[in-house]
């Protein structure tokens, strides 16, 4: 089965500094990753996920990510981070569906929390 | 253009007791995934649905059920509320199953 390892569970860091947040996943055949953000009492938004071709992806607020196939790792990495980056962030992993399309259900790791400090 | 809307935002049940929770999918969107995500942790995976047949299920015990209306909102029902059910419950929905999910607010369950 599947699983994702979040490495940090926090990460504090002061504001317009670099940050990388970092995720490894147990290695298959075939797999589609996935960063994603909550703030407090909200639900989970799609910042970024990674499908197939370039292994930089780049998503919403500046986040982007490297796909690294050898290591089974895809860290998150913001070069400036603002105070309103602060929230918690998953990184997710899913096979492909058994009914075809990129997504099957998504294993999630335990989380990071970031913040962010003027 | 609405979102995935669940309600209710908050409940506090009993031990014991049995809870519906409810999850309109944004407008178009077909497939509905239910997921549960204790305090400190990931989300985990619950249920998945699709035109009202179930195209997923997670490891839960059977005390956890869920349907799909045709409309396409769905419900999940939990029996007999144990203290570890307290968690914030996602809904998520996608167009079809294997597209990217879209995920509402959450429903904050407190089993007292």
């Amino acid at each position: 089965a599947q699983s994702v390892t979040q490495l940090d569970s926090q990460v504090p860091v002061f504001e317009e500094a670099p940050v990388e947040l970092r995720c490894n996943y147990s290695s298959s055949v075939s797999v589609y990753l996935f960063w994603y953000v909550q703030y407090p009492n909200q639900g989970l938004q799609l910042l970024l996920k990674y499908l197939s071709g370039s292994t930089l992806v780049k998503g919403i607020n500046g986040f982007e990510a490297e796909f690294n196939k050898s290591q089974t790792s895809f860290h998150l990495r913001k070069p400036s981070v603002h105070i309103s980056d602060t929230a918690e962030y998953f990184c997710a992993v899913s096979d492909q569906s058994r009914y075809g399309g990129s997504q099957g259900n998504l294993i999630f790791g335990k989380g990071t929390k970031l913040s962010v400090k003027p | 253009d609405a979102g995935v809307t669940q309600s209710p935002t908050h409940l506090i049940k009993t031990r014991g007791q049995h809870v519906t929770l409810r999850c309109s999918p944004i407008s178009g969107h077909k497939s509905v995934s239910w997921y549960q995500q204790v305090l400190g942790q990931g989300p985990q995976f619950i249920f998945q649905y699709y035109e009202k047949e179930e195209r997923g299920r997670g490891n839960f015990p059977d005390r956890f059920s869920a349907r799909q209306f045709p409309n396409y909102s769905s419900e999940l029902n939990v029996n007999a509320l144990l203290l570890g059910d307290s968690a914030l419950y996602l809904c998520a929905s996608s167009l079809a199953v294997g597209f990217e999910a879209f995920f509402g607010q959450g429903t904050r369950l407190t089993v007292v």
